[in-house]
C-alpha cells in the first residue's frame, strides 16, 4: 500500500531555533498534504493543508509565519518550526491522499510521526 | 459542522474478553468513517473503513465495526481482545475525496489486563 515517510522522528532543539520536518510520499504523488499536531493524551488537530505550487491553508488559530510549509514537489512537503518555544513540544504528524483507485480512494495515508522537544 | 465523539476516554478490558469502542459522528454529506490505532509514540495505523455497502466492515488484527446510520454511530468490536491491543484507537470522519482531511475523535485509550 502507500507509505507515507517523515524525518526526522525525533527532534531536541534550543528555543528559538527552527526545525524542518519533511514529510514524503513514496509510492505516489500527493497533491494535496496534511499536517496534524498532536498534545499528550490528546487528538490529532488539523493545522494546515498543503497544496502543491500554491500556498498552504491554514486553520484558525495556528500561526502561519510560524509554521511554515512549503510542498514544492507531488512528493514533499515540509513543514518549518520557525522560533521554537517550549510550547511547541508536539507530535507532528502529517498525511497524504493518494488520488489512485488502486490505493484507496479517500484513504489518508499518515506519516510515523515527527516528535519535538523544544528546550 | 464536522465532529466524532468518543464518549469513553479509557476502558479497560481482560485478555480475552470481548471488546465495543464507541463513536458517534456528524457529518453534512455521506460519510466515510475510518478507524485508527495508535501505539505510544507512534503514527497511525488504519483498522478498517466504511465506504459504501455493507454495513459491518472487517479490518485487520480481527476488528470490525458497523456503520448505523441511524444512530450515526461507527462502533468498533472486537470478540477477543489480546494485549498487544493496548493502544489508542481514533475514530475519524471525512470525505471521499478533494482536499479535505479527516476530522478525529478525541480517542479511546485501551488498557487490557491479564
Amino acid at each position: 500500500g502507500a507509505v507515507v515517510s517523515q524525518h526526522p522522528s525525533w527532534v531536541i532543539c534550543k528555543s528559538g531555533t527552527s526545525v524542518k520536518i519533511e514529510c514524503r510520499s513514496l509510492d505516489f504523488q500527493a497533491t494535496t498534504m496534511f499536517w496534524y499536531r498532536q498534545f499528550p493524551k490528546q487528538s490529532l488537530m488539523l493545522m494546515a493543508t498543503s497544496n502543491e505550487g500554491s500556498k498552504a491553508t491554514y486553520e484558525q488559530g495556528v500561526e502561519k509565519d510560524k509554521f511554515l510549509i512549503n510542498h514544492a514537489s507531488l512528493t514533499l512537503s515540509t513543514l518549518t518550526v520557525t522560533s521554537a518555544h517550549p510550547e511547541d513540544s508536539s507530535f507532528y504528524i502529517c498525511s497524504a491522499r493518494s488520488g489512485l483507485a488502486a490505493q484507496g480512494v479517500g484513504e489518508l495515508f499518515f506519516g510515523e510521526g515527527s516528535r519535538l522537544t523544544v528546550l | 459542522a464536522q465532529s466524532v465523539t468518543q464518549p469513553d476516554i479509557h476502558i479497560t478490558v481482560s485478555e480475552g474478553a470481548s471488546l465495543e469502542l464507541r463513536c458517534n459522528y456528524s457529518y453534512g454529506a455521506t460519510p466515510y468513517l475510518f478507524w485508527y490505532v495508535q501505539s505510544p509514540g507512534q503514527g497511525l495505523q488504519l483498522l478498517l473503513k466504511y465506504f459504501s455497502g455493507d454495513t459491518l466492515v472487517q479490518g485487520i488484527k480481527g476488528f470490525e465495526a458497523e456503520f448505523k446510520r441511524s444512530q450515526s454511530s461507527f462502533n468498533l468490536r472486537k470478540p477477543s481482545v489480546h494485549w498487544s491491543d493496548a493502544a489508542e484507537y481514533f475514530c475519524a470522519v471525512g470525505a471521499r475525496s478533494g482536499n479535505t482531511p479527516l476530522v478525529f475523535g478525541k480517542g479511546t485509550r485501551l488498557s487490557v489486563i491479564a
